[in-house]
This record gives C-alpha cells, sequence and structure tokens, in this order.
C-alpha cells in the first residue's frame, strides 16, 4: 500500500470559492505531481515538483498554484473555482533513484465539483 | 507526436476466462513502459514495468509483453477474477525516471461479471 493521503476525498463548493487540496506523502519521495482525470480520458499533469521550494507548471494549463515547503506536503489551492474545475485530482510520488525509480505512488485522489 | 493508445475501450469478460489488453505507443526515445491498475474510485497502482530489453514480464496472473521494433505492448490477465475489474492504463516514459516525460493512454475499462 502506497503511503500518499489525499484530503478531502469528496468537495462540492460554490463558484468563486478558495479551496485546498491536500497531499502527503511518508515515503520521503523527493518527486511529487498534481494530476488532473476525467472520465474516459488520460491523466494531465498540471504541477510537479523536484524537492522543496522546487515547482513547476504541467502539461495542462490550470489556473491552480501549489507549494512544496515540507518534502512531504504538496499541496494545490484554487483561488477562485469555476465549474469547468469540476474534476477528479490525483496526487503522486516518486522516487528519483533506486530500484523503484519512476514509479508513480498514487493518493486516493480528491473530486472536485464546482456548483 | 507522442501518443499512447490503448484497445479495446471497454470490454467484458466472465469470470476465469482470459483476456489481453493493448498498448501501442508512438513515444521516442523510449525509456520503459508500465502498466497501472485503477480500481473504481481510487489511485492507479503499478502493475509492471517493461524496459526496451525486456520482452515479457509477469506479476501473478498478469503477464506484459513489449515489442520495442513495433512499440505494442499488451497485457494479458489469466482465470480473471471479479477483483480484476478496474481501468488499465499504459504509461510510457521518454527518459530515465528523473528527466523523463509520462504519456498516458486513456485505460481499457475491464469488466469481469460472475
Amino acid at each position: 500500500e502506497a503511503d500518499i493521503y489525499q484530503t478531502p476525498r469528496y468537495l462540492v463548493i460554490g463558484t468563486g470559492k478558495k479551496i485546498t487540496l491536500e497531499c502527503s506523502q511518508t515515503m520521503g519521495h523527493d518527486k511529487m505531481y498534481w494530476y488532473q482525470q476525467d472520465p474516459g480520458m488520460e491523466l494531465h499533469l498540471i504541477h510537479y515538483s523536484y524537492g522543496v521550494n522546487s515547482t513547476e507548471k504541467g502539461d495542462l494549463s490550470s489556473e491552480s498554484t501549489v507549494s512544496r515547503i515540507r518534502t512531504e506536503h504538496f499541496p494545490l489551492t484554487l483561488e477562485s473555482a469555476r465549474p469547468s474545475h469540476t474534476s477528479q485530482y490525483l496526487c503522486a510520488s516518486s522516487e528519483i533513484e533506486g530500484a523503484r525509480a519512476g514509479e508513480l505512488f498514487f493518493g486516493e485522489g480528491s473530486r472536485l465539483t464546482v456548483l | 507526436k507522442n501518443q499512447v493508445e490503448q484497445s479495446p475501450q471497454s470490454l467484458i469478460i466472465l469470470e476465469g476466462k482470459n483476456c489481453t489488453l493493448q498498448c501501442n505507443y508512438t513515444v521516442s526515445p523510449f525509456s520503459n513502459l508500465r502498466w497501472y491498475k485503477q480500481d473504481t474510485g481510487r489511485g492507479p497502482v503499478s502493475l509492471t514495468i517493461m524496459t526496451f530489453s525486456e520482452n515479457t514480464k509477469s506479476n501473478g496472473r498478469y503477464t506484459a509483453t513489449l515489442d520495442a521494433d513495433t512499440k505494442q505492448s499488451s497485457l494479458h490477465i489469466t482465470a480473471s477474477q471479479l477483483s480484476d475489474s478496474a481501468s488499465y492504463i499504459c504509461v510510457v516514459s521518454d527518459r530515465g525516471s528523473t528527466l523523463g516525460r509520462l504519456y498516458f493512454g486513456r485505460g481499457t475499462q475491464l469488466t469481469v461479471w460472475p
């Protein structure tokens, strides 16, 4: 079992609200990611981090922001949620070196619905 | 354009039967290919990794194959169980784990009926 946790699992909010999706891992992984997943579609990378104080935007244009002030914590924030942000958000982490380098360990996801 | 295509999009089989899922890719350069299993409402979990030099690898009832020349991979499930019902996602990396970019397929939704 992966030791990576996401909260909340489900969230329904109104348009314009600010939300933060939490992600924590206890495996000491340097690399962390946020993906967006819609039904029947491939995962899209929205943010990633190589380590503390390192954050990069992914392939999918996103109005969200992330921070990495601790190795184990990688929260994602939406300043003003819109219905187009309704989706499943998956957090993942991976080792950079070692026998399982590159293998993604995923959290169970946060399903966001914006009304 | 680097892409990963999976087929079929969905598949229904009876418990105890075998099935094979396909993954074709155009990613270049190629580093490795992973198959992930995603149960409904959960995050994906890695089943197996294939590198350029590997042709086949097994993980219990799951056997993955790779033909790097034709850029095709398959995931064969033997003696299916109800718990095999899930989405199976093919992910290709174009470089080493540190700098590699990942390309995701859309997944094959497998349903196993009793």
